[in-house]
């Protein structure tokens, strides 16, 4: 268990629906990234948050959006799927941004399906 | 642009065998990086890090090695086993950021 916790584990939807998937980070860490991995792709970074402002963005669609809440846990809420949103979803945390004594530590993810 | 890669895609080796895997990134002012493991289902593993001011980091049975000057870092596995099986990413960090860029990874495979 990385301390990182991720929910659902999986999630099967139809095209043009809305999902929330959940992360909570690391206790102690304030810092939480979203990344996508597609089948055979590596990590692509889509946003991060800090302190429950958001501190960058990447290659993350306008139809993707994300918060933190006061509590640390963070939301991303992913709407009009499309098939190629079928992917797995990573959350990490960090004590701050760019910081870490080992990096990032990653939750397990979730498996979302699009149908 | 942002751009982390890896030279081979697939390794395989036979158990007790040493590895290497290899990574090349694209942006001289990265200043630190890291190796992480990735199991079948399961989210990245922290490895080992290294920041700019270092060449050389050793772990347990890994190494990582880092060449400022061609841009190129490696990950030395000693002894592999068969629990090394993976794919393994290089990721690097900007100053001042807080997102890590990966590159492609390197699918391990360790032959008993």
């Amino acid at each position: 268990d990385s301390g990182v916790t991720q929910t659902p584990k999986h999630l099967i939807t139809a095209t043009g629906q809305r999902v929330t998937l959940r992360c909570s980070p690391r206790s102690g860490d304030l810092s939480v990234y979203w990344y996508q991995q597609s089948l055979d792709q590596g990590l692509q970074f889509l946003i991060q948050y800090y302190n429950g402002e958001e501190r960058a963005k990447g290659n993350i669609l306008e139809r993707f959006s994300a918060q933190q809440f006061p509590d640390l846990h963070s939301e991303l809420n992913l709407s009009s799927l499309e098939l190629g949103d079928s992917a797995l979803y990573f959350c990490a945390s960090s004590v701050a941004p760019g910081q870490g004594t080992y990096g990032y530590t990653f939750g397990s993810g979730t498996r979302l399906t699009v149908v | 642009g942002e751009n982390v890669g890896l030279h081979l895609p697939t390794l395989s080796v036979q158990e007790g065998d040493n590895s290497i895997i290899n990574c090349a990134y694209s942006n001289s002012a990265s200043d630190y990086f890291i190796w992480y493991k990735q199991e079948s289902g399961k989210g990245p593993q922290f490895i080992i890090d290294i920041r700019s001011n270092m060449d050389k980091r050793q772990g347990q049975r890994v190494t990582v090695l880092l060449n400022k000057t061609v841009k190129h870092l490696s990950l030395q596995i000693a002894a592999t086993q068969p629990g090394d099986s993976a794919v393994y990413f290089c990721a690097e960090n900007k100053p001042g950021g807080g997102k890590l860029i990966f590159g492609q990874g390197t699918e391990l495979s360790v032959k008993p």
